[in-house]
């Protein structure tokens, strides 16, 4: 089944415990991208890549790394987790960057840092 | 820099009736528009995408519009079910290669 699939679903946390959460596609996407859903505020974007090795900021990068050594792989980390990226977490992915290309998401992964 | 807007924010309807989602967009250089339904705790699905050369998608009983000039998409939901109660959101891929979603409307369809 085509799928975006992110890890962990749930993580509580506590703040500076480095943390990653992976998110894997098996449609052979080159196009990836992280979001984060809060109350209020809707999605944004945290950072995004256009194929392996090829990573930009989106509107609120910080705090956040992510690296694409894979075409398949797209973790975010966060290198000492703060409170206030507490957040629903979402990743996606198309097939490539382009117009008539639809972004498919995975389900989530809900972050709590204490 | 791009802001996307949606009106309402919320809605109530009873079932079987037809209604329209709105959603504005400040900058008119897009890739494309993407409208998605989010359930409560649950991820997004894509339900129609219209490229910035498109005027309309259908899908079933949905159907979205795309106006550039004037920054707006509408998107018609047809004779609504419980079933359709959800939170749909619209986002605009920028020239750029970002995403841009609304904040969503939250649909109720009473039985």
């Amino acid at each position: 089944e085509a799928q975006v699939t992110q890890n962990p679903r749930y993580l509580i946390t506590v703040t500076g415990k480095k943390l990653t959460v992976t998110c894997s596609q098996n449609m052979n996407h080159e196009y990836m991208s992280w979001y984060r859903q809060d109350p209020g505020l809707g999605l944004r974007q945290i950072y995004y890549s256009m194929n392996v090795e090829v990573t930009d900021k989106g509107d609120v990068p910080e705090g956040y790394k992510v690296s694409r050594k894979e075409k398949r792989n797209f973790p975010l980390i966060l290198e000492s987790p703060s409170p206030n990226q507490t957040s629903l977490y979402f990743c996606a992915s198309s097939l490539w960057q382009g117009s008539d290309s639809p972004l498919h998401f995975g389900n989530g992964t809900r972050l709590t840092v204490t | 820099k791009q802001e996307v807007t949606q009106i309402p924010a919320a809605l109530s309807v009873p079932e079987g009736e037809n209604l329209v989602l709105n959603c504005s967009f400040t900058d008119s250089a897009i890739y494309n528009l993407q409208w998605f339904r989010q359930d409560p705790g649950k991820g997004l699905t894509s339900l129609l995408l219209i490229q910035s050369s498109q005027r309309e998608q259908t899908s079933g009983r949905l159907n979205a519009s795309l106006d550039k000039s004037s920054g707006r998409s509408t998107l018609y939901i047809a004779a609504s079910q419980p079933g359709d109660s959800a939170t749909y959101l619209c986002a605009v891929r920028t020239s750029g290669f970002k995403t841009i979603f609304g904040a969503g409307t939250r649909l109720f369809v009473k039985a």
